[in-house]
């Protein structure tokens, strides 16, 4: 079945570290790929997109992507977290390409040590 | 920048009642949608149109209807509320296809419940 998965569930890491959020989706051909974040009591943002073309793609906030279709990932990173990058991260696909039926995973709650 | 606004921020409704969700968009995107969201799900997409005078079913489109009145609204409807349908629920809209996808912009939510 065709699905989108985040496999973790919550992540804790050190303000400066470095942060990786896994995504992997189940998909015959590359869907389109996006990152979504949402703050407590938000909507979610939109951080960044891939399409086709180079396989690392820069969003806002400072955060990166990478496609890898040889593993079906398209995993999210931050060379140094923020305080404020605490939140929940959602992986969402498109396989259509029509950008009209994304399916999102269940989201990564990232929390923050100072 | 409005953005997608939606109406109401907070509703609690008694199961049998009705209501509709109301969602606005000044981005002139042709598509909408409306996503619920529950604890360790996600978001699932409950129906979408692509364009004006067109709907479709997405993932969970049970106990729902929708209208797309014009390019700028899209409401969701309730027609007897149950506590199942106890969410938080998102508009979103967006633009493009191929290469010009847009992803999509989300309002604030609406948190219902249902008792």
């Amino acid at each position: 079945a065709q699905s989108v998965t985040q496999p973790d569930i919550h992540i804790t890491v050190s303000e400066g570290a470095s942060l990786e959020l896994r995504c992997n989706y189940s998909y015959g051909a590359t869907p389109y790929l996006f990152w979504y974040v949402q703050s407590p009591g938000q909507g979610l943002q939109l951080l960044l997109k891939y399409f086709s073309g180079d396989t690392l793609v820069q969003g806002i906030k400072g955060f990166e992507a990478e496609f890898k279709r040889s593993q079906s990932s398209f995993n999210l990173r931050k060379p140094s977290v923020h305080w404020s990058d605490a939140a929940e991260y959602f992986c969402a696909v498109d396989p259509t390409g029509g950008g009209n039926k994304l399916t999102f995973g269940t989201g990564t709650q990232l929390k923050v040590e100072l | 920048n409005a953005g997608v606004t939606q109406t109401p921020k907070f509703q609690v409704l008694k199961t049998g009642q009705s209501m509709t969700l109301q969602c606005a968009q000044d981005m002139n995107h042709n598509s909408m949608y409306w996503y619920r969201q529950d604890p360790g799900m996600g978001l699932r997409l409950i129906y979408y149109s692509a364009s004006e005078g067109t709907t479709d079913k997405g993932e969970v489109p049970n106990g729902y209807n929708v209208s797309r009145l014009n390019k700028r609204e899209f409401s969701l409807r309730l027609e007897s509320a149950a506590p199942s349908q106890t969410s938080v629920y998102f508009c979103a809209s967006s633009e493009g296809s191929g290469t010009a996808v847009t992803g999509a912009f989300f309002g604030q939510g609406t948190r219902l419940t249902v008792v």
